[in-house]
């Protein structure tokens, strides 16, 4: 199994600013992704952060919005910028280390004013 | 890409009864399943998995059945108690392409245990 930490583990921000928040695993994992989870919703896959090259987005979401770095197999960032009160959820990374399982992170929850 | 029709909550329970959750999913190829928990305040954590056609997962009393001809992973639980109340995710993972290793999740069933 992985242990995967992220931080900040929450936030209050302002409108219009922007937060990134870190992911760290354990342990190499092949691959490596950010989840949302808006307030009594399910969980939306907003991209694959790929090590050494640009993320892949899922519909609906974009890389100005929320750009992903993942310079090595155990680290990765989501920032999620200019940020509005509808950006305000829980985000959530996971990896998957070549086990056909994905575990995650405590998540981080955000509140944005 | 995946889909999954979880059944809808909440569901409430008194401890000791027996429960099933459905889950109901389509996906192109044959994906592995899993039942993800998420407790008040916390994470997300694995229940349980099956990556195959007929296996069964288990975890904590929790079983879950890979039936591929319903497509379905149903989760159930002999006898519930008061520490299960919690949000329940089914989720297949994409197989190939694409969708390889990414998670569909339900919308999640509230689960309620009263003693």
């Amino acid at each position: 199994s992985a242990v995967i930490s992220q931080k900040p583990s929450r936030d209050i921000c302002q409108r219009g600013t922007s937060l990134t928040i870190q992911c760290q695993v354990d342990s190499q994992v092949t691959m490596m992704f950010w989840y949302r989870q808006q307030p009594g919703q399910s969980l939306t896959l907003i991209a694959t952060a790929n090590q050494g090259s640009e993320a892949t987005y899922e519909s609906g979401f974009v890389i100005d919005k929320f750009p992903i770095s993942r310079p090595n197999l155990t680290f990765s960032t989501l920032t999620v910028s200019n940020m509005s009160p509808e950006d305000s959820s829980i985000y959530l990374c996971s990896g998957e280390a070549g086990t056909d399982t994905q575990y995650f992170g405590p998540g981080t929850r955000l509140t944005v004013l | 890409g995946n889909s999954v029709t979880q059944m809808e909550g909440p569901v409430t329970l008194s401890e000791e009864a027996f429960l099933t959750i459905n889950c109901t999913y389509t996906a192109t190829g044959y994906p592995s399943l899993f039942w993800y928990v998420q407790y008040p305040g916390e994470g997300l954590q694995l229940l349980l998995k099956a990556t195959k056609a007929d296996d069964k997962g288990s975890n904590k009393g929790f079983e879950a059945t890979y039936r591929k001809e319903t497509t379905s992973f149903h989760l159930e639980k002999g006898s519930v108690q008061v520490s299960d109340s919690a949000v329940y995710f089914c989720a297949p993972m994409g197989a190939g392409g694409t969708s390889y290793g990414k998670l569909t999740f339900g919308q999640g069933t509230i689960l309620t245990v009263h003693p």
